[in-house]
């Protein structure tokens, strides 16, 4: 199995910051690498697919880069509502995926 | 776009059975994996298990191999995911998903479903 590792596992942040979340393969897995947003109470959303492809309608001030099994996730000019969850997630062995444990971006 | 609604909350006890329901109500179940994703209170998202809606296929993650069932009924588009005797460490929220897949051979969730919320105890 492929396991995903993130870090932090919270980080505290203002309205305006730029942040850096980490995402670890433990195999290689190419640029096969999403991330997904969280909130309270409310699904998962989808992101960033393939490495750095935003979703339809997601801010330009996300971003992601990495290949191989170092990943980022980087938010420029964190918004109010940029406070949530953040989960990693490979598809490298899809359909079969594995998500990362998380990052909680609180302020 | 896909819109999964899936079924309302359970409350059951210890050794009951349980099936939850993930209905796409906007398309027929044509052709794609729908998964089922497990959250436990306070914690991470954990993919259980998947079906592709065309041929039944399924996939198990190994920590839910043998414990849960998912099934579908393509007439009706909807995904089932099915437990023969609960326990209280099945306390949690579930979520169906789609997975949608491109032409580059990128597989991501797209869309989610609303999430039931399972709780077992005596």
């Amino acid at each position: 199995d492929i396991q995903m590792t993130q870090s932090p596992s919270s980080l505290s942040a203002s309205v305006g910051d730029r942040i850096t979340i980490t995402c670890r393969a433990s195999q290689t897995i190419s640029n096969y690498l999403n991330w997904y947003q969280q909130k309270p109470g409310k699904a998962p959303k989808l992101l960033i697919y393939a490495t750095s492809n935003l979703q339809n309608g997601v801010p330009s001030r996300f971003s992601g880069s990495g290949s191989g099994t170092d990943f980022t996730l980087t938010i420029s000019g964190l918004q109010p509502e940029d406070f949530a969850t953040y989960y990693c997630q490979q598809s490298y062995s899809a359909p079969l995926l594995t998500f990362g444990g998380g990052t909680r971006v609180e302020t | 776009e896909v819109q999964l609604v899936q079924s309302g909350a359970e409350v059951k006890k210890p050794g009951e059975s349980l099936k939850i329901s993930c209905k796409d109500s906007e398309y027929s179940f044509i052709n794609y994996w729908i998964g089922w994703v497990r959250q436990m209170p306070g914690k991470g998202l954990e993919l259980m298990g998947i079906i592709y809606s065309g041929d039944s296929d399924t996939r198990y993650s190994p920590s839910f191999q043998g414990q849960v069932t998912i099934s579908v009924d393509r007439p009706i588009s909807t995904a089932y995911l099915q437990w023969s005797s609960l326990k209280a460490s099945d306390t949690a929220m579930y979520y169906c998903a789609r997975l949608h897949f491109d032409n580059s051979g990128y597989y991501r969730f797209d869309s989610w479903g609303q999430g039931t919320l399972v709780t077992v105890s005596s």
